[in-house]
């Protein structure tokens, strides 16, 4: 069956050094985002790509940054984690089109910044 | 997207129905309302949408108000598994990709 899979599912890191959350789906969704959820908030959005070789900006891209060489993958890299950044990450993708415009999401990435 | 209120919590018990109300005065007409449900630590996971008439699938049913500034999820018969932070959602269904931006939800408890 057709899924979205993120790794790791948790990971403890210190202050200052880079982080990468995988994120790989099989549907060939064109469509694939990232959000972080935090005690108090919703999910908010962190970037999103439409497709190969694009990627846009979220409410809170600052720290974080993304790359799409193919449809499958979009990993999340932390460029310096920052205490600030632990949270519960989640991956999403949907298909292009007319479709429904539902989003599946991954199960998660705990992150951890000691 | 329209900004939409929804209770912090409710409680149902089980077998019950359970409503759950959302408000979105401010949507567009091009604008679909959408439920997810957030099952403790796992994904969100989509229910059902709709634009102005009332939606039913497997899971449940969504009303919207002739105005489309209200809506309400039912759960026609709720059990303890659907216990989870429900989350009403307006955008707008394009082509290319939907950014659904969540707000902080409706707790529900489904109790004995």
């Amino acid at each position: 069956d057709a899924e979205i899979t993120q790794s790791p599912r948790h990971k403890i890191t210190e202050t200052g050094r880079q982080v990468t959350l995988a994120c790989h789906q099989t549907w060939n969704h064109n469509n694939m985002f990232w959000y972080r959820q935090d005690l108090g908030h919703g999910l908010r959005l962190i970037h999103y790509s439409y497709g190969v070789q694009d990627t846009n900006k979220g409410e809170v891209s600052d720290g974080y940054s993304v790359s799409r060489s193919n449809t499958e993958d979009l990993p999340l890299t932390l460029e310096s984690a920052a205490s600030s950044q632990t949270s519960v990450y989640f991956c999403a993708s949907s298909e292009s089109g007319t479709g429904t415009g539902e989003l599946f999401f991954g199960e998660g990435s705990r992150l951890t910044v000691l | 997207d329209a900004k939409t209120t929804q209770p912090p919590s409710m409680d149902c018990a089980e077998g019950r129905a359970a409503n759950l109300p959302c408000n979105h005065s401010t949507i567009s007409g091009n604008e679909y309302v959408y439920w997810y449900r957030q099952i403790h630590s796992q994904g969100p996971q989509y229910i059902i949408h709709g634009l102005k008439n009332n939606e039913t699938n497997e899971m449940a049913s969504l009303i919207i108000t002739e105005d489309r500034k209200s809506s309400t999820l039912i759960l026609p018969h709720a059990t303890l598994r659907d216990t989870a932070v429900y989350y009403c959602i307006v955008t707008i269904l394009t082509g290319g990709g939907n950014k659904l931006t969540f707000g902080t939800g409706t707790q529900l408890k489904v109790e004995l």
